[in-house]
């Protein structure tokens, strides 16, 4: 079944403890992209990889880290989590960056203490 | 920046139509999407519309663009319990999507 996967579904931490959320497509997706989504704001983008190892930033990237050593995954790292960080985060991916339709995984709600 | 706006709530009694409106400041953009969300769950396109179309429909789904004045609209026919979600529309190209608000469409017997 052709999906995006993220891990975990629910994460609780505490300020400064690093953390990494997981995201792996099974559909040979060239675009990947990380999003948060916080009440009355929407989803925001935080960063995007139009391929292995191009990376770029999207509107919020203040402290996030992504990589993309592999076509299929795309992992969102926190290295020193903080309270304004607790959101829901989705992941996505697409076969090109031109207006085909994004997939979405389930995304993980993140709570930092 | 660009800017998309959506107003919150939403409520329908069952069957009737409902109508979701967006308005973006993008000229530019040539798709405009609606996504759904249902609790606990991603994202998932509804439909999307060319920059040069009016009108775009879908089944129970009609989408009116009105690009004089950045308006966008989503129209769901007889709508159902099953509807009930958050709506989310968005301008721009896949790799730089702007999303608005979110409307929660609650749907009530």
């Amino acid at each position: 079944e052709a999906q995006v996967t993220q891990n975990p579904r629910y994460l609780i931490t505490v300020t400064g403890k690093k953390l990494t959320v997981t995201c792996s497509q099974n559909m040979n997706h060239e675009y990947m992209s990380w999003y948060r989504q916080d009440p009355g704001l929407g989803l925001r983008q935080i960063y995007y990889s139009m391929n292995v190892e191009v990376t770029d930033k999207g509107d919020v990237p203040e402290g996030y880290k992504v990589s993309r050593k592999e076509k299929r995954n795309f992992p969102l790292i926190l290295e020193s989590p903080s309270p304004n960080q607790t959101s829901l985060y989705f992941c996505a991916s697409t076969p090109t960056g031109g207006g085909e339709k994004l997939f979405f995984g389930s995304g993980t709600q993140l709570s930092v203490l | 920046g660009e800017d998309v706006e959506q107003s919150l709530f939403l409520s329908v009694r069952e069957g009737d139509s409902s109508v979701i409106n967006c308005t973006y400041t993008d000229s530019s953009s040539t798709y405009l999407y609606w996504y759904k969300q249902e609790p606990g769950a991603g994202l998932q396109l509804l439909t999307y519309i060319f920059s040069n179309m009016d009108m775009k429909q879908d089944q129970r789904l009609t989408v009116l663009l009105n690009k004089k004045d950045k308006h966008l609209s989503l129209r769901i026919a007889d709508t159902q319990t099953g509807d009930s979600a958050i709506y989310f529309c968005a301008e721009g190209y896949t790799d730089k999507l702007i999303f608005g608000t979110g409307t929660r469409l609650q749907v009530f017997p």
